[in-house]
């Protein structure tokens, strides 16, 4: 079965520092799509990040980028010069032609960014 | 403003009971998606809709049911069936089509047995 793991339940860092989240997630197929989402306190869920497998690039987005190591099937998050507005749930998922191209989530880490 | 649209925010079901949730988008969307969230768990796919007229079941589709007769609309309804229905429910929707595009969320229903 396809599976996404997020081993940090919670972290917490001072505004301004950098933090990266992982995500690991299990297939057996070559090309897939991977997704970051933050959902704030508000509940409303918003794409932070994709990236498709195939694209040796890694995606970025503004003080947002992630760490795709494909061999290690492995897809972290690092985000830059942290921010209040940053504190939320962050949620890793999976999309595959196996699971119909629908998501497979992560478990969330909770992120807090002190001020 | 183009979005998503979920009501009520909080709904109580008692014994018995059906309850319906209702979810609308504006953003001409193809697809529509139900999900349930539980506090320390990834989201769970319950129903998704590529297009009007039709619907899918997702991963828990049992004591829930929808229908998709209009194009910006995908009401929910959580029948008496669904044993276990406390919960936080995201409708979201997308552009469609065989590719994941970007997810679009509302401000979800936070349902609780009474």
């Amino acid at each position: 079965a396809q599976t996404v793991t997020q081993s940090q339940p919670e972290m917490s860092v001072q505004e301004a520092e950098t933090v990266t989240l992982s995500c690991t997630y299990d297939t057996s197929e070559s090309n897939y799509y991977l997704f970051w989402y933050k959902q704030p306190p508000s509940r409303q869920m918003i794409l932070v990040i994709r990236q498709e497998a195939y694209k040796q690039q890694n995606a970025t987005e503004n003080r947002f980028s992630v760490n795709f190591q494909k061999a290690a099937k492995s897809f972290s998050l690092k985000i830059s010069d942290s921010q209040l507005g940053d504190t939320a749930m962050y949620f890793c998922a999976f999309s595959s032609l196996r699971s119909n191209y629908q998501l497979i989530w992560g478990a969330g880490t909770k992120l807090i960014i002190k001020p | 403003d183009g979005g998503i649209t979920q009501s009520p925010k909080y709904l109580f079901r008692k014994e018995g009971q059906n309850v319906t949730l209702s979810c609308e988008q504006n953003l001409n969307h193809d697809a529509m998606y139900w999900y349930r969230q539980d506090p320390g768990q990834g989201l769970r796919l319950i129903y998704y809709s590529q297009i009007v007229n039709d619907f899918q079941k997702g991963d828990i589709a049992e004591g829930y049911s929808v229908s998709r007769e209009k194009k910006e609309s995908f009401p929910l309804t959580v029948t008496s069936a669904q044993k276990n229905p406390t919960a936080f429910y995201l409708c979201a929707s997308s552009i469609g089509g065989r590719l994941p595009e970007k997810l679009f969320f509302g401000s979800g229903t936070q349902l609780s047995v009474l």
